[in-house]
């Protein structure tokens, strides 16, 4: 058990548009969801938590009007990166935790955004 | 503010040698430290916690409050440990911190 799947898993965009990337939490209810960054070679940087029927918190550095995020039900929290720029291109990698268990987070496999 | 530090990108080791992945924290709180793996195109994955105090797929890590590390060790390397490893910092309950992670090769 504990799997989370986003979709989808590469999309290209072009500069200025909007991308959604979602995040699901196949079976178990996650009621905080993470969201992080990964650029090349690099480690992942925690941009936001995301906890059920609330507002996301970010982590300090990141726009919270460039990237929406809305946690909406127990199993699915959704990243909107908003009028996309090239240097917002990473791979982008969500994770989930379990209710009482929020130390153990269960990772998606990841999203590759490139934006042109 | 936290920190963790791994100062190895790369560490190459033969099968059957040991095998010690550095990991060094800074951190006003009382530290809760994970090791997380990633194997070749899959994705990242909880292999300890220093709570536990248990040995998974033959590693250990002991957390030295008087060093600030949480280094990772398996007496034995096998090839199917290559991977990327990364030492992770609990914070504010359910935040975690990376280290930039050390890529384990494993040879033959």
């Amino acid at each position: 058990g504990a799997v989370v799947s986003q979709h989808p898993s590469r999309v290209i965009c072009k500069s200025g548009t909007s991308v959604k990337i979602e995040c699901r939490s196949l079976d178990f209810q996650a009621t905080t969801m993470f969201w992080y960054r990964q650029f090349p070679k690099q480690s992942l940087m925690l941009m936001a938590t995301s906890n059920e029927g609330s507002k996301a918190t970010y982590e300090q550095g990141v726009e919270k009007d460039k990237f929406l995020i809305n946690h909406a039900s127990l199993t699915l929290s959704t990243l909107t990166v908003t009028s996309a720029h090239p240097e917002d291109s990473s791979f982008y990698i969500c994770s989930a935790s379990r209710p009482g268990r929020t130390y153990e987070q269960y990772f998606g496999p990841g999203t590759r955004l490139t934006v042109t | 503010a936290q920190r963790v530090t791994q100062p190895e990108k790369l560490l190459s080791v033969f099968k059957g040698a040991p095998v010690e992945l550095k990991c060094n924290y800074s951190y006003s709180g009382s530290p809760e430290l994970f090791w997380y793996v990633q194997y070749s195109r899959q994705r990242l994955q909880l292999l300890l916690r220093h709570i536990s105090r248990e040995s998974i797929k033959g590693f250990t890590a002991d957390l030295n409050k008087g060093e600030t590390s949480f280094h990772l060790k398996k007496p034995f390397a096998q090839e199917e440990d290559s991977a990327m490893y990364y030492c992770a910092l609990l914070y504010n309950f359910n935040k975690f911190y990376f280290g930039s992670g050390t890529k384990l090769n494993v040879k033959p």
